[in-house]
């Protein structure tokens, strides 16, 4: 089973609105990664927040994490139609000899309108 | 073009026949992984290699699967007998090794992927 849930696991939103995607986990992380994939095509690392953090900004990214309630957001302001991809996000736990291994979430698939 | 590569990009094979599948990582990467993923998933970790030494590979699907990193650069992941249930994206990744210091820093840096469809 997967570490992390997404929520929502599909979000359509207009062009210049924003968009929030929550994750959920199991179990203690030494970080929390997001990630975005456009159809088809690799992932690309979007943000990190390692477990002693509770907020991270990274151009129109903006990244929370609740230790207590195992929870993340991600919120994307202004969106753009360039936008539209699925979000994933990917736990690292504190696991010996697994180097950082990841465990991803199902993944939000986000529309932007334009 | 100095990101990770895979090749091939996409395979179609028959029921039972093996498949193997290349990953070139970032040069001065030590770590690499291998995923899996299908269809309206999330990635599925697989397995991971410090140099060459592949140091995590009970999350292998099963024993057809088997990945090799001879000299610790590029890495293999070779399907044997494969099904229709192996038909999904297999995903490589690469990381630095963290220094000291840097503990949870730890990006990784996905390929493209290959596209596996078996019929």
């Amino acid at each position: 089973s997967q570490q992390g849930e997404e929520d929502p696991q599909a979000l359509s939103i207009q062009e210049g609105e924003n968009a929030t995607m929550n994750c959920s986990y199991k179990t203690s992380i030494n970080n929390l990664q997001w990630y975005r994939q456009n159809s088809g095509r690799g992932l690309v690392h979007l943000i990190l927040i390692r477990s002693n953090e509770r907020e991270k900004h990274s151009g129109r990214l903006r990244v929370t994490l609740d230790t207590s309630k195992k929870s993340s957001s991600l919120l994307i302001t202004a969106s753009r139609a360039a936008d539209t991809a699925s979000y994933f996000c990917a736990t690292e736990l504190p696991v010996q000899n697994a180097g950082n291994m990841l465990t991803f979430g199902g993944g939000t698939r986000l529309m932007v309108k334009p | 073009d100095t990101g990770v590569s895979q090749n091939p990009r996409h395979k179609i094979t028959k029921r039972g026949q093996n498949v193997t599948f290349r990953c070139d990582p970032i040069s001065e990467h030590n770590r690499l992984y291998w995923y899996r993923q299908t269809l309206g998933q999330g990635p599925e970790f697989l397995t991971y290699f410090q140099n060459e030494a592949q140091l995590e590979k009970s999350r292998l699907l099963s024993d057809r699967f088997s990945a090799e990193r001879p000299k610790g650069s590029f890495s293999t992941l070779e399907i044997q007998r494969t099904e229709q249930g192996d038909s999904a994206m297999y995903l490589c990744a690469s990381s630095p090794t963290v220094r000291a210091g840097l503990a949870g820093w730890s990006e990784q840096f996905f390929g493209p992927g290959t596209r596996l469809t078996v019929l």
